[in-house]
This record gives C-alpha cells, structure tokens and sequence, in this order.
C-alpha cells in the first residue's frame, strides 16, 4: 500500500459526461501528480500541485482541470468525455519537487466512456 | 526525440535466473532522477529503485539493481533470482531539474517491458 488513495476505483460513463477524480496523497506528502495511461499514449504526465498552487503542465487537454485543496486532497476534472478519453488516471504524490524525492502512485481509477 | 527508451517490448526469464531490463534516457540536465516501477495486472505502480545522477555507486534494493552507466546514458534494471510475482510491466521513468534548478518533478516514462517468469 503506497499510502495514496483515489476513488473511485472503477468509472463508466457517457460522451459527453463530466466526472470527478478524487487523490489523497501520503500523509505529509505537498505534491500531487496526476497521470494519465492509455494504449496509444503510454503514460504521460498531465499536471502538477504542490501545497495548492498548479506548479506545471503537461499534456492536459482544456476540457480537464484539476486543484488541490487546503487539505492536499486533489480533484481532478474531466468534461465533455469523449471515447479516447478512456484510460487509467492514476495520481502520485511526493514530499518534495527534487529529482530525488520519490512518487509514489495511488491505485488508480480506471474510466471507461462509453 | 524519445527521452526514455525501453527497447525490450517483452522478455522472458526462469524462475530463480536474474533478468535485465534495459532502458536508455536523454536528457541535457545534469541533475536527473531515474526510477523503476512495476505494475503487476492489477494495474497499481509500485516503486522498485531510484539512482540520482550525481550517485556514484549502483542502487540496490533487494533483489532489485539498477546498472547505472551515466556516460551511455543507460540505467537498467537487474531483478535477481527472478520469482512468479515479478511477472509484471516494468517501467523506467526519468525526473530532471529544469535550467533554473527547481524541478517541476514530473515524471517522463518509457513505454514499459513486459516480463514474463516461467516456472
């Protein structure tokens, strides 16, 4: 157990539905990464938090947002779901921006538009 | 350009043989962070090993070695004494410091080995 949690575990859903991410991070941990893992993509880093401010960018489409809450919990935002938007959306958390601090990933939440 | 290449799609080892899983990187940095995770079928990543650039001797962690050659720009991963459990997809990750120093931390990953140990 890494100590990161997200829910749901499981999500299916619509085009065109918007639905919510929910990540905990480890207790103590300010930075909060969110992932994205699909077929064709691999994963690839969609956005940072750390202590509630949006520290970087990846590839994150303008219909996803995301924040971090006081409490360090993180939500992230997916709209107007299309059918590639399908993947595993899994969200990491570190004690601190250095190279050596280490991510530690929650289980993930496997979305399925339908 | 790819930053992280793992060459190996698929690899195929006996229980109880090491194994290793290449992955090469690119990067400019000169303070980076290289990190092996697993994921099993169930789909959760589970951190295996870290090596800094700037460490001078091989990471180890348990069964687990990661076979750092800075100047090919390679670090690979060595399981030993391979099990059932490490049948997986394993993957390398590169964290590098941007020009001023202060890393964003994201991580840049390669598109995974997927490692089968047979009894």
């Amino acid at each position: 157990d890494s100590g990161v949690t997200q829910t749901p575990k499981h999500l299916i859903t619509a085009t065109g539905q918007r639905v919510t991410l929910r990540c905990s991070p480890r207790s103590g941990d300010l930075s909060v990464y969110w992932y994205q893992q699909s077929l064709d993509q691999g994963l690839q880093f969609l956005i940072q938090y750390y202590n509630g401010e949006e520290r970087a960018k990846g590839n994150i489409l303008e219909r996803f947002s995301a924040q971090q809450f006081p409490d360090l919990h993180s939500e992230l935002n997916l709209s107007s779901l299309e059918l590639g938007d399908s993947a595993l959306y899994f969200c990491a958390s570190s004690s601190r921006t250095s190279s050596r601090e280490t991510q530690y990933f929650g289980p993930g939440t496997r979305l399925l538009v339908l | 350009a790819q930053k992280i290449t793992q060459t190996q799609p698929g690899m195929f080892v006996q229980e109880k043989e090491a194994v290793t899983l290449d992955c090469t990187y690119d990067t400019s940095d000169q303070s980076y962070g290289l990190f092996w995770y697993k994921q099993p079928s169930s789909g959760e990543m589970i951190f295996l090993i870290y090596q800094g650039s700037y460490d001078e001797q091989n990471a180890t962690e348990g069964r687990y070695s990661l076979n750092f050659q800075k100047a090919r720009k390679s670090a690979n991963l060595v399981i030993s004494a391979s099990q059932l459990g490490d049948s997986a997809m394993y993957f390398c990750a590169m964290r590098e410091h941007n020009a001023g120093g202060t890393s964003y931390g994201k991580l840049t990953f390669g598109q995974g080995t997927i490692l089968t140990v047979h009894p």
